[in-house]
């Protein structure tokens, strides 16, 4: 069956950077494109950026612009998402979600809580 | 970017009764050159991650009961569930998948 398994719970002082990961398994990872989403406490769902695990293309929202980088480990069906220059206002989780080109995200990991604090 | 706006925020509807959700595109999710709504639904219950329910505004996915149904085109979408169950309690968003991605607000759904 399709997993995505994030890694851990992340506690981060302000200004650092954080490194996040997705582990695929149960699909073929090249066939599908990964989204990065956030979600601050109470609040909705903001997307942040994507990568097409076929050719490692990524778009990324302007509000993280320079700030957000997705990449990805084929050989270990991974994808990772890095966020730097933290601030307590990135406190939220992050969420995995794979989806098909131009297609809804279908499936989403179980999330990974990221607390910024000093 | 798009955005994307719900109605009501919450909602309180007696077991049995029908639920509706609105949501608002700020511009047209309809893609001319197939026909098609770039429009979803997903419901998310408390410390889970969303699961998506509804794609191309009306197309229900697999395992989802009969009684979710999305409706609408263009700008103006609905998401009615017909006869609300205790398992539905949950936060609805709607979300485009035109530009990127985004989403809406939500709509927490209680029982009442």
């Amino acid at each position: 069956q399709v997993q995505l398994v994030q890694s851990g719970t992340e506690v981060k002082k302000p200004g650092a950077s954080v490194r996040l990961s997705c582990k695929a398994s149960g699909y073929t990872f090249t066939n599908y494109a990964m989204h990065w989403v956030r979600q601050a406490p109470g609040q909705s769902l903001e997307w942040m950026g994507w990568i097409n695990a076929a050719n490692g293309d990524t778009l990324y929202s302007q509000k993280f612009q320079g700030r957000v980088t997705i990449n990805m480990d084929t050989s270990a069906n991974t994808v990772y998402m890095d966020l730097s220059s933290l601030r307590s206002e990135d406190t939220a989780i992050y969420y995995c979600a794979k989806f098909k080109a131009a297609a809804p995200p279908d499936f989403w990991g179980q999330g990974t809580l990221v607390t910024v604090s000093s | 970017d798009i955005v994307m706006t719900q109605s009501p925020d919450s909602l309180a509807v007696s077991l049995g009764e029908r639920a509706t959700i609105n949501c608002k595109s700020s511009q047209s999710v309809l893609y001319s050159s197939n026909n098609k709504n770039f429009l979803a639904w997903s419901q998310q219950k408390p410390g889970q991650p969303p699961k998506l329910l509804i794609s191309w505004a009306s197309t229900r996915e697999s395992g989802v009961p009969d009684r979710f149904s999305g409706s609408g085109s263009g700008t103006d979408f609905t998401l009615t569930i017909s006869s609300l169950q205790a398992e539905d309690v949950a936060v609805y968003y709607c979300h485009q998948y035109y530009s990127a991605l985004s989403f809406g607000q939500g709509t927490k759904l209680e029982i009442k």
